[in-house]
């Protein structure tokens, strides 16, 4: 079964509102989240990185203001995608690690659909 | 039971070798897609190579081929003439058309080109 899970699988929000996306380690505690966003060519670009209790490393061009990121737990960490709008319709995956270098475990993903 | 299983978590290919990693997959949906990409260091994932679960002859993509035996329901990535620059992680995922489109990506096997 899924060791980690991505809630919610589907969400379709308003533009100018704010959307979480969570994402979860089930069987065990993820030192360091990560974050991707897929692009048409079905290229998956690293957003963010989290690490438990401390600020997400954000890639470059990502808007730390417009996603924000939080891993307040070792089994939790959320995607706030914050004043959506139609152009960040797409769809999220996060994948955790168990330890350096450890095991990576990937979600399933959300569809995000902003109207 | 794991949707895709990768059993390599690392492997060694001398370059301008051939080599193969391996991928299975579990699924009782008719209609789903089988994709690798490759992680290098940077974090992002490079989208390689797709296959259809209705396509008739394995996918190539220049180097990379996919070698599809669907009644063994495995996918292996094959990689010919290595270079140093294919040293990275790979991932092997599928999309079920049932699940929404889903995500589900195996754990990776580390790939090291020798030169």
């Amino acid at each position: 079964g899924a060791v980690v899970s991505q809630h919610p699988s589907w969400v379709i929000c308003k533009s100018g509102t704010s959307v979480k996306i969570e994402c979860r380690s089930l069987d065990f505690q993820a030192t360091t989240m990560f974050w991707y966003r897929q692009f048409p060519k079905q290229s998956l670009m690293l957003m963010a990185t989290s690490n438990e209790g401390s600020k997400a490393t954000y890639e470059q061009g990502v808007e730390k203001d417009k996603f924000l990121i939080n891993h307040a737990s070792l089994t939790l960490s959320t995607l706030t995608v914050t004043s959506a709008h139609p152009e960040d319709s797409s769809f999220y995956i996060c994948s955790a690690r168990t330890g350096d270098p450890g095991t990576i475990y990937f979600g399933e993903g959300s569809w995000l659909t902003v109207v | 039971a794991q949707k895709i299983t990768q059993t390599q978590p690392g492997m060694f290919v001398q370059e301008k070798e051939a080599v193969t990693l391996d991928c299975t997959y579990d699924t009782s949906d008719p209609s789903y897609g089988l994709f690798w990409y490759k992680q290098p260091s940077s974090g992002e994932m490079i989208f390689l190579i797709y296959q259809g679960s209705y396509d008739q002859q394995n996918a190539t993509e220049g180097r990379y081929s996919l070698n599809f035996q669907k009644a063994r329901k495995s996918a292996n990535l094959v990689i010919s003439a290595s270079q140093l620059g294919d040293s990275a992680m790979y991932f092997c995922a599928m999309r079920e058309r049932g699940t929404g489109n889903q995500f589900y990506f195996g754990t990776g096997t580390s790939l090291t080109v020798i030169p």
